[in-house]
């Protein structure tokens, strides 16, 4: 089936440095990837739409600045976290349409950022 | 039984019993609904979808059945097993799977041996 793969699992970083989280479709090309954050106990919102070779689309009250999203192949996305601040401590997951109906979405396995 | 947390429902069940998870959907626009299972640490994983035409769908072990009256969904799982101990979230979808996902709060189903 068709597999999103997403690096890193886990990163720390310091407050006001930046991170690089890559989300690679594996066995299929994606024309578009989304990107969600999840806080503990809550469910996933949806960030951004990536969608390839243009600018990604973002939701309302996501800091486009802040939130850096790159979609040059059809194969990879990658988000940004630019000057991160402990309030950015979350669970980030990105998925991709793999087509129409039952297996319309693949998810990544998440990336846990803490933000010291 | 099911207890309301701060953010997420539980509901805990003994191993072989059914297990129903109920959630309430937004937008009476949407056609295709899905249920995914979070395991700590990683990414959803597909269980089972339904389209707005139908009414009910079985899966291996799993049933959905929507209500589109009152825009309810719910899953249920036969013979709970402690390997099914995870978050659930259902999904709504317009246009048949090709707009974005909107995901429900989740419910948290802890399975005791």
């Amino acid at each position: 089936g068709a597999v999103v793969s997403q690096h890193p699992s886990r990163v720390i970083c310091k407050s006001g440095t930046s991170v690089k989280i890559e989300c690679r479709s594996l066995d299929f090309q994606a024309t578009t990837m989304f990107w969600y954050r999840q806080f503990p106990k809550q469910s996933l919102m949806l960030m951004a739409t990536s969608n390839e070779g243009s600018k990604a689309t973002y939701e309302q009250g996501v800091e486009k600045d802040k939130f850096l999203i790159n979609h040059a192949s059809l194969t990879l996305s990658t988000l940004t976290v630019t000057s991160a601040h402990p309030e950015d401590s979350s669970f980030y997951i990105c998925s991709a349409r793999t087509g129409q109906g039952a297996y319309g979405y693949t998810f990544g396995s998440g990336t846990r950022l803490t933000v010291v | 039984g099911e207890s309301v947390g701060l953010h997420l429902p539980t509901l805990s069940v003994q191993e072989g019993d059914n297990s129903i998870i109920n959630c309430a959907y937004s937008n009476s626009a949407s056609d295709y609904f899905i249920w995914y299972k979070q395991e700590s640490g990683k990414g959803p994983q597909f269980i089972i979808d339904i389209r707005s035409n139908m009414d009910k769908r079985q899966g291996q072990r799993v049933t959905v059945l929507l209500n589109k009256t009152v825009k309810h969904l719910s899953l249920q799982i036969a013979a709970t097993q402690p390997g099914d101990s995870a978050v659930y979230f259902c999904a709504e979808n317009m246009n048949s799977g090709y707009s974005t996902l909107t995901f429900g709060k989740g419910t948290m189903l802890l399975v005791s041996p």
